[in-house]
């Protein structure tokens, strides 16, 4: 089974330190893989995403770093800040069985302390 | 633009009950994805619709479970008699044809069975 191994479960960070999140995969038929976003209440929102031809990917204070040859992605959170404070899933996406689908991590839950 | 719409917000109904979720995609998104997110856990997928072909109903977790969408739109995930372990906030996404990475979700519908 497609998976995707997401790490820690839960972070904490000081204000203004770097908070980041591991994940690892298994299949090398991935095409993207994104990362989302989910505050309490909500539903998860696409924060940042990187191909695999690309080996990092920046958005603001948002960094995807990706090595294909480990088969392993994380983000990295510059600055943090307590409005970061969300649980953050990684995703892959390929097609399976015929359909073009996210494999998601189990998500961490990211606080940022003041 | 509107984004994905899902109601109700919260539902309560009484173990062995019928419930019918209702999902209203972003218009034009040909891909429509049923999730279930049980609490502080991650994403489980439950069933995917891309245009006219036939559903992924793989993620399905039994038979009391079925989905529909009517005319390339709205989509309605029902449960048969429920179960308590059924309690979780359903989430539907939505995504552009070819970019399955980038899917927009709901806020959920959180369902309790009591």
């Amino acid at each position: 089974q497609q998976q995707v191994k997401q790490s820690p479960q839960s972070l904490i960070v000081q204000k203004g330190g770097i908070s980041i999140i591991n994940c690892a995969y298994e299949n090398t038929a991935f095409d993207y893989f994104p990362w989302y976003q989910q505050f309490p209440g909500k539903g998860p929102a696409l924060l940042i995403a990187i191909r695999p031809d690309v080996s990092e990917k920046k958005e603001g204070r948002f960094t995807i770093s990706f090595n294909k040859s480990a088969k392993q992605f994380s983000l990295h959170i510059m600055d943090s800040q307590p409005g970061d404070s969300a649980t953050y899933f990684c995703a892959a996406s390929g097609w399976r069985q015929g359909a073009q689908k996210l494999v998601f991590g189990q998500g961490t839950r990211l606080t940022i302390n003041p | 633009g509107a984004g994905v719409s899902q109601s109700p917000s919260n539902k309560v109904t009484e173990k062995g009950k019928d419930v019918e979720l209702r999902c209203d995609p972003i218009s034009g998104h040909t891909a429509l994805y049923w999730y279930r997110q049980s609490l502080g856990q991650g994403l489980e997928f439950l069933i995917y619709f891309q245009g006219n072909s036939a559903p992924d109903k793989s993620g399905l977790p039994s038979d009391r479970f079925s989905a529909e969408r009517t005319g390339g739109s709205v989509s309605t995930l029902t449960i048969q008699r429920t179960q308590q372990e059924d309690s979780a906030v359903y989430l539907c996404a939505s995504s552009p044809i070819g970019s399955s990475y980038e899917q927009y979700f709901g806020p959920g519908t959180r369902l309790t069975v009591t």
